[in-house]
């Protein structure tokens, strides 16, 4: 079946533009996580939906960044007045888990991710 | 806030060495814990994941990891390495404070033919 998909594959933006990253979760995944893995480092989390339940932002590293879910499908994140640090590849990844749990140990299933340049 | 350590950031191995990836995490309270790995140009996939139960826990490729919690340890293990598992290997966790996976650093795994 369908895997995560994410759009762009590459991004090359100027310092200061805006961006918007866009990941399709596989059918029937209530949970959608973002995270950030910059070169050479291991994968940073950035936001977590889970159903209708409001978004867990923890881990987004300045307001400049924000994401968006429509019900259990597509969501976005943006990034504005991008910055030469944010140069990283964004990951986004999906899971079954039901919502409520507190411990989830369902596998969580990853897109291929954005490659995001600013130059 | 937890955190995992991969001590191995590169390793070279030659075809049927046997492997071992350390991983060490830092939490206080219930953890799951996860091997995933990236092969060159492919998503990251899922390797093995221990969440209760044997302590021992196999996974697919022939992979096998083993949870000591007294040491805060789930190292990977294979006894034979072929040139196929050349990859870079990450070891996560999520725990009661929230289902988000912390990463280590990774390993990339070089294994010559």
């Amino acid at each position: 079946g369908a895997g995560v998909s994410q759009s762009p594959s590459n991004k090359v933006t100027e310092k200061g533009k805006d961006v918007e990253l866009r990941c399709d979760p596989i059918s029937g995944h209530t949970a959608l996580y973002w995270y950030r893995q910059r070169l050479g480092q291991g994968l940073e989390f950035l936001i977590y939906f889970q159903g209708n339940s409001a978004p867990d932002k923890s881990g987004l590293p300045s307001d400049r960044f924000s994401a968006e879910r429509t019900g259990e499908s597509v969501s976005t994140l943006t990034i504005q007045r991008t910055q030469q640090e944010d140069s990283a590849v964004y990951l986004c990844a999906s899971s079954p888990q039901p919502s409520g749990a507190t411990l989830s140990t369902d596998t969580q299933y990853f897109g291929p991710g954005t490659r995001l340049t600013v130059l | 806030a937890q955190s995992v350590s991969q001590h191995n950031h590169h390793v070279i191995l030659s075809e049927a060495a046997s492997l071992e990836l350390g991983c060490n995490y830092s939490y206080g309270g219930t953890v799951n814990l996860f091997w995933y790995v990236q092969y060159p140009g492919q998503h990251l996939q899922l390797l093995l994941k221990y969440f209760s139960g044997d302590p021992l826990v196999k996974g697919i490729k022939g992979f096998e990891a083993e949870f000591i919690k007294s040491k805060f340890s789930f190292n990977l293990r294979k006894p034979s390495v072929q040139w196929s598992d050349t990859a870079e290997y990450f070891c996560a966790v999520n725990s009661d404070a929230g289902n988000m996976l912390t990463f280590g650093g990774g390993t990339r795994l070089m294994v010559k033919p």
